[in-house]
């Protein structure tokens, strides 16, 4: 059985920084994509970054890039998500998703989702 | 970046209603497209890949159909248990981008 755990969320200030993990078990980890896909309040679903099964290529999303950076540690088969110069619109439940296939396609697993706010 | 847009984003059903979902792209992504489910509070589920295969575990009344700009998920006879939010994406290429998202409600 495919398991996401995610963890890191919390209350951040503004500029602040936060690094959000996901552990993976279940599946060859390294044979896999991982995303990460968010969801602001009340709002609907929101891609923000990708990166390939052995982590040489990754993507982000407009919105995030120069800001946040995805990486991932096949040994211990988990994913992050550092994030820099936070802004109240970063405020989103943060789903770490697995993708299908080693780099791009749709996500067959998605984490329980992990909280991430950004006030003062 | 390609932009997907469903309709309607809501609809209001009674069980046993044949309900129809329908995404559109901007440009031609093939069978790249996804649907997804959602409850509230809970995280995504992936019920369609490759526009027309079902996922494994998903019921049979889900279906998809579509290729290059139009797509359609349908549930052939609406249960209780369908009432949520759903979300096509395309995942021809990056940035992978979502629908707006349809709310399936009880009428």
């Amino acid at each position: 059985e495919v398991q996401l755990l995610e963890s890191g969320g919390g209350l951040v200030q503004p500029g602040g920084s936060a690094r959000l993990s996901c552990i993976a078990s279940g599946f060859t980890f390294s044979r896999h994509a991982m995303s990460w896909v968010r969801q602001a309040p009340g709002k609907g679903l929101e891609w923000v970054s990708v990166i390939s099964g052995g982590g040489e290529n990754m993507y982000h999303a407009d919105s995030v890039k120069g800001r946040f950076t995805i990486s991932r540690d096949n040994s211990k088969n988990t994913v992050y998500l550092q994030m820099n110069s936070l802004r109240a619109e970063d405020t989103a439940v943060f789903y770490c998703a697995k993708g299908a296939g080693y780099y791009n396609s749709w996500h067959d697993d998605w984490g329980q989702g992990t909280v991430v706010t950004v006030s003062s | 970046d390609i932009q997907m847009t469903q309709s309607p984003s809501s609809v209001s059903a009674s069980v046993g209603d044949r309900v129809t979902i329908t995404c559109r792209a901007s440009q031609g992504i093939s069978s790249w497209l996804a649907w997804y489910q959602q409850k509230p509070g809970k995280a995504p589920k992936l019920l369609i890949y490759g526009a027309s295969s079902l996922q494994s575990g998903v019921p049979s009344r889900f279906s998809g159909s579509g290729s290059g700009t139009d797509f359609t998920l349908t549930i052939s006879s609406l249960q209780p248990e369908d009432f949520a939010t759903y979300y096509c994406q395309q995942a021809d290429s990056f940035p992978q981008t979502f629908g707006g998202g349809t709310r399936v409600e009880i009428k």
